[in-house]
């Protein structure tokens, strides 16, 4: 089946270096994809979002990179600071009907 | 959590009673939706809806009914019917209906049958 997954369900990253979170999906035909952060028992905070015509954009302290040709994206925490420390989760929306596929998530531990 | 709500934020309730879980938003969006999260899980879609009186099933809709009579209200019941209901609930609304739009969630609702 088509899905939205990570490639790795935890990261420990020393505080002050910069993080990379990565993501995998396989449905061609979704045309957009939206990082969420999630602490503990609270719900998805947004991030960052992408669009299929392009190739990377930016936030505070985050970037987000999409190629299209490996259908892989990334998520980018310059700096990474203790409140960094959640769930990282990777989200398409699916063109046909417009629902949000979500995949399992990574976990990033911030080491101080 | 950008102008939804939800409540309570824990619930707890016997096996084989019937409970539900509210979700308002003030933010005029046309679109809500309602997600199951096991532990160590991403989110699975349970119903959505797009327009007032008007909703769909998700990937897991078994076990579990919705209303919409109001834009910014979008209740959830769980079901006797629904199998293993005890996880966290999340309500999220979308501004534009029928578009690729961004997606903001409410706390959580997290329910435990006992």
């Amino acid at each position: 089946g088509e899905s939205v997954g990570l490639h790795l369900p935890t990261l420990s990253v020393q505080e002050g270096d910069n993080s990379i979170i990565n993501c995998a999906y396989s449905n061609s035909a979704s045309d957009y994809f939206i990082w969420y952060k999630q602490e503990s028992g609270k719900g998805p905070q947004f991030i960052i979002d992408i669009r299929s015509n392009m190739d990377k954009r930016q936030g505070q302290r985050v970037t987000v990179l999409l190629n299209k040709t490996v259908k892989h994206l990334s998520l980018q925490i310059a700096a990474t600071q203790p409140g960094d420390s959640a769930v990282y989760f990777c989200a398409e929306i699916r063109s046909n009907d417009y629902k949000l596929s979500f995949g399992a998530g990574t976990t990033v531990t911030v080491r101080a | 959590d950008g102008g939804i709500t939800q409540s309570p934020k824990y619930l707890f309730r016997k096996e084989g009673q019937n409970v539900t879980l509210s979700c308002e938003q003030n933010l005029n969006h046309d679109a809500m939706y309602w997600y199951r999260q096991d532990p160590g899980q991403g989110l699975r879609l349970i119903y959505y809806s797009q327009i007032v009186n008007d909703f769909q099933k998700g990937d897991i809709a078994e076990g579990y009914s919705v209303s919409r009579e109001k834009k910014e209200s979008f209740p959830l019941t769980v079901t006797s019917a629904q199998k293993n209901p005890t996880a966290f609930y999340l309500c999220a609304s979308s501004g534009l209906a029928g578009a690729t739009d961004t997606q903001y969630f409410g706390p959580g609702t997290r329910l435990t049958v006992l």
